[in-house]
């Protein structure tokens, strides 16, 4: 099994729509992260959290929220999915202490 | 202006050439320093990790910080098509304060190597 395992894979959805993308990992680690990829951007990042009580806005949180229901798991939601919000969506985790990431495959969103 | 620069090319170079990829940055806070390599429909993955200004060198790939710059360094000597990826740049403050732990990546250069 992969250490950062996010679901779906590829999402297609519609504007308005409420979406959620998961993300689990087995590293143990507390940290964990929800970055955007968009071409010629870059990552950049959505939110974070340091452990289960602790969550973060990053650069471009607007039209996001998450929810981190145990050290495992850190969900991504679209409360109301908008075109420009259709771009490559990474989870991530570190260990405290580290500043390398383990990062997922990634979740392909495109909103129509 | 962004808090780190990378030229996104795309560079594409012929196999065993040397490979040079570059990042600067504004942000005279940044201590730690990292490339990342992603291959197509994956995720970023860690390839190399320097704290402050330096050398650091893992088999073909040497990677270079100079603070006084603020301009980092990574370099692929005899490059082979399997190096064919986007590569990072990312890099985040000394221990502590609000951005303890958090990168701030560039916007990542597109490499391919042809046999």
């Amino acid at each position: 099994d992969a250490d950062v395992t996010q679901t779906p894979r590829n999402r297609i959805t519609k504007t308005g729509k409420r979406i959620m993308l998961e993300c689990s990992q087995t590293k143990g680690h507390d940290r964990m992260y929800w970055y955007r990829q968009d071409p010629g951007l870059g990552l950049r990042l959505i939110y974070y959290s340091f452990d289960v009580k602790d969550i973060n806005k990053g650069e471009i949180s607007d039209g996001y929220s998450v929810s981190r229901q145990a050290q495992a798991k850190f969900s991504l939601s679209l409360e109301s999915a908008i075109p420009n919000q259709t771009a490559l969506y990474f989870c991530a985790t570190s260990g405290q202490g580290t500043y390398g990431y383990t990062f997922g495959s990634g979740t392909r969103l495109t909103v129509v | 202006q962004k808090e780190v620069e990378q030229d996104p090319g795309p560079l594409s170079v012929p196999e065993g050439a040397i490979v040079s990829l570059n990042c600067t940055y504004s942000n005279s806070a940044f201590q730690y320093f990292m490339w990342y390599r992603q291959y197509s429909r994956k995720g970023p993955e860690l390839l190399m990790y320097t704290y402050s200004s330096g050398n650091k060198e893992d088999g073909r790939f040497t990677a270079q910080v100079d603070k006084s710059s603020k301009y980092i360094s990574l370099f692929i000597r005899d490059s082979q098509p399997s190096d064919s990826a986007t590569y990072l740049c990312a890099m985040t403050p000394n221990a502590g304060g609000t951005s303890y732990g958090k990168l701030t990546f560039g916007q990542g250069t597109i490499l391919t190597v042809h046999p």
